[in-house]
């Protein structure tokens, strides 16, 4: 167990309006990563992050800020939510031996 | 850039039949190669790697030997189980340019079904 924890699980929300997801991490890793899973494209990074304020883009960014003020807490926004951002997104941690991964968000955008 | 390719199934097998998913890469460096498996409604385990190549990376019955000549990194096992069935991704970390951040580039995945 890495020590990862996502919330909430499972969101609906209304297109327009923002959402935050939020990671935590037990493990004081330096990297940690945001990835959305849909189906036909296998998971794509949407950020990442290599330290307190130091973060960068992914292959699918656009729509999408973070933020990390503290170690442990990797926050995703979706500044304003729409339908094609329906998903379920996965919070990593990475190491030399891999990456360790949170048990999702269900994001349901209607 | 880098990029992964795997069979994408779905593949259906029956209990104790030999599995093989293939997988096959291209990156600009000297990657770092994974497999990872997802149950459903789970997050991705990592299931085994190999760091560089001729490693056998192995897990649970699962092996993957990473071939640099073929640029492949192909899953196997001998006698799959029902409790086998899953999704499962190949990946790979190329850290060659930038530093080490870790960072995957995933295949679109492969599901695995395997009846009694």
């Amino acid at each position: 167990d890495a020590g990862i924890t996502q919330s909430p699980r499972h969101k609906v929300t209304e297109t327009g309006t923002p959402v935050t997801l939020r990671c935590h991490q037990t493990e004081n890793h330096r990297y940690m990563y945001w990835y959305r899973q849909d189906p036909g494209h296998g998971l794509r990074l949407i950020h990442y992050s290599y330290g307190v304020k130091d973060t960068d883009k992914g292959e699918v960014s656009d729509g999408y800020s973070v933020s990390r003020s503290k170690t442990e807490d990797f926050l995703l926004t979706l500044e304003s939510a729409t339908s094609s951002q329906t998903s379920v997104y996965f919070c990593a941690i990475g190491t030399g031996g891999g990456a360790f991964f949170g048990q999702g968000t269900r994001l349901t955008v209607v | 850039g880098n990029s992964v390719t795997q069979m994408e199934g779905p593949v259906t097998l029956s209990e104790e039949a030999f599995l093989t998913i293939n997988c096959t890469y291209t990156a600009t460096g000297y990657p770092s190669l994974f497999w990872y498996v997802q149950y459903p409604g789970e997050g991705l385990q990592l299931l085994l790697k190999a760091t560089k190549a001729d490693d056998k990376g192995s897990n649970k019955g699962f092996e993957a030997t990473y071939r640099k000549e073929t640029t492949s990194f192909h899953l196997e096992k001998g006698s799959v189980q029902v409790s086998d069935s899953a999704v499962y991704f190949c990946a790979l970390s190329d850290s060659s340019s930038g530093g080490s951040n870790y960072k995957l580039t995933f295949g679109k995945g492969t599901l695995l079904t395997v009846n009694p």
